[in-house]
């Protein structure tokens, strides 16, 4: 079975500063992988994916993530954080195959001026 | 491009009423969909996935006669909610993909349901 743990539900950074949100993931097969930003009131929006193509993967809005093997790791960051970042950050998992996406509990990150 | 449309994005009805959520996949044709519930300040809680054509899939703990999912057309699934109930009410959120497995979910705006 698939899972993620995404460390910290809260993160607060200085408008500028790095973003750097933490997400873990177990699974038996390669994986596929995702982060998901989710603003007051609606749905989910895709910023990324890891599909076993390039390790590093770059996403919309300036984010990217990095695909570990090693660590069982795939972080989501961005060098300077906006205002407008501030949201609520899903890391999910899917196994190759499969069709459910496994989420994480969440992070909701907080931007300060 | 893979825009997901939800629709109502608001429900307000009495207890005991049906309400029908749609979900729609404007641009591509989804596969397979996907009926999410969310409590506040949680995570995603995968109701069903249904595939076009097929009965859905209820994941454990979820009523089928309570919540009737119909994917009759590669562009559309219908969530609803039958007699339902204050306890019913939450974020629920839909989402599509194609059939290729790298493919990801594309979501929905989602609708809230309150039940008073």
């Amino acid at each position: 079975a698939q899972s993620v743990t995404q460390l910290g539900s809260h993160v607060s950074v200085s408008e500028g500063a790095l973003v750097l949100l933490r997400c873990n993931y177990s699974s038996s097969v390669p994986p596929y992988l995702f982060w998901y930003v989710q603003y007051p009131n609606q749905g989910l929006q895709l910023l990324l994916k890891y599909t076993s193509a390039a390790t590093l993967v770059k996403g919309i809005n300036g984010f990217e993530a990095e695909f570990k093997k090693s660590e069982t790791s795939f972080h989501l960051t961005k060098p300077s954080a906006h205002m407008s970042d501030a949201a609520e950050y899903f890391c999910a998992v899917k196994k190759g195959g499969g069709n459910k996406l496994t989420f994480g509990t969440g992070t909701q990150l907080k931007v300060e001026l | 491009g893979a825009v997901v449309s939800q629709h109502p994005s608001w429900v307000i009805c009495k207890s005991g009423t049906s309400v029908k959520i749609e979900c729609r996949s404007l641009d591509f044709q989804a596969t397979t969909m996907f009926w999410y519930r969310q409590f506040p300040k949680q995570s995603l809680m995968l109701m069903a996935t249904s595939n076009e054509g097929s009965k859905a899939t209820y994941e454990q703990g979820v009523e089928k006669d309570k919540f009737l999912i119909n994917h009759a057309s590669l562009t559309l699934s219908t969530l609803t909610v039958t007699s339902a109930h204050p306890e019913d009410s939450s974020f629920y959120i839909c989402s599509a993909r194609t059939g290729e497995d790298n493919q990801p979910q594309h979501f929905g705006d989602g609708t809230r349901l309150s039940i008073l």
